[in-house]
């Protein structure tokens, strides 16, 4: 089973800094790599798929890039309402199983 | 409007049974594939099953054999049949679309499920 290991866990940045996350595979997935923004309280929200397409909707400072088994997300300048936690995750044809990484929480320092 | 509204959630007393359900509204149901995923209290995400839209089904480890997704493409509901409840299971439950690149990218707003004596 592929396991996916994000960094840092917690990132402390200030409004109109640039964000780099990170999320590692244990083994290669290709491009099929995806984001969610999670705030607290609501439901996770998709960012990217296929490692590096925004999902509808998704503002263009929300960017992710990489292939195989390293890849990132990258907000160039933050804004208040970016402030929450990441989840990155892939999917397994066979056994089909989705995995998700262990979040990053982007706060406010 | 794309929609998805869950429902069915409360306390069970470990061992026990609950059956959610998911009413979806926007979009054509029967073309997408769905899947529902939990959430324990401060805790990360956990994909629980997933549905095709020809009723192929597959499950985690931790839920299978317990658990039961279905969907009913006449009424536009998905749902899932939880079995021998046990503590661990208690979190908040999603439904989600399968979007693009197997993406899940329409979310319900989430049903608490306490399981606990």
């Amino acid at each position: 089973e592929i396991v996916l290991t994000q960094s840092p866990a917690t990132l402390s940045l200030s409004p109109g800094e640039r964000a780099t996350l990170s999320c590692r595979a244990s083994q290669s997935v290709s491009s099929y790599l995806v984001w969610y923004q999670q705030k607290p309280g609501q439901a996770p929200r998709l960012l990217i798929y296929d490692a590096s397409n925004r999902a509808t909707g998704i503002p263009a400072r929300f960017s992710g890039s990489g292939s195989g088994t390293d890849f990132t997300l990258t907000i160039s300048s933050l804004e208040p309402e970016d402030f929450a936690v990441y989840y990155c995750q892939q999917r397994s044809n066979w056994p089909f199983v989705y995995t998700f990484g262990q979040g990053t929480k982007l706060e406010i320092k | 409007q794309v929609q998805l509204v869950e429902s069915g959630g409360g306390l069970v007393r470990p061992g026990g049974s609950l059956r959610l359900s998911c009413a979806a509204s926007g979009f054509p149901f029967p073309d997408f594939y769905m899947s529902w995923i939990r959430q324990a209290p401060g805790r990360g995400l956990e994909w629980v099953s997933y549905i095709s839209s020809t009723s192929y089904v597959d499950y985690a480890d931790s839920v299978k054999g317990r658990f039961t997704i279905s969907r009913d493409n006449a009424r536009n509901s998905l749902y899932l049949q939880m079995n021998s409840l046990r503590v661990e299971d208690t979190a908040v439950y999603y439904c989600a679309r399968v979007g693009a690149a197997y993406a899940l990218d329409v979310w319900g707003q989430g049903t608490m499920v306490t399981v606990s004596s």
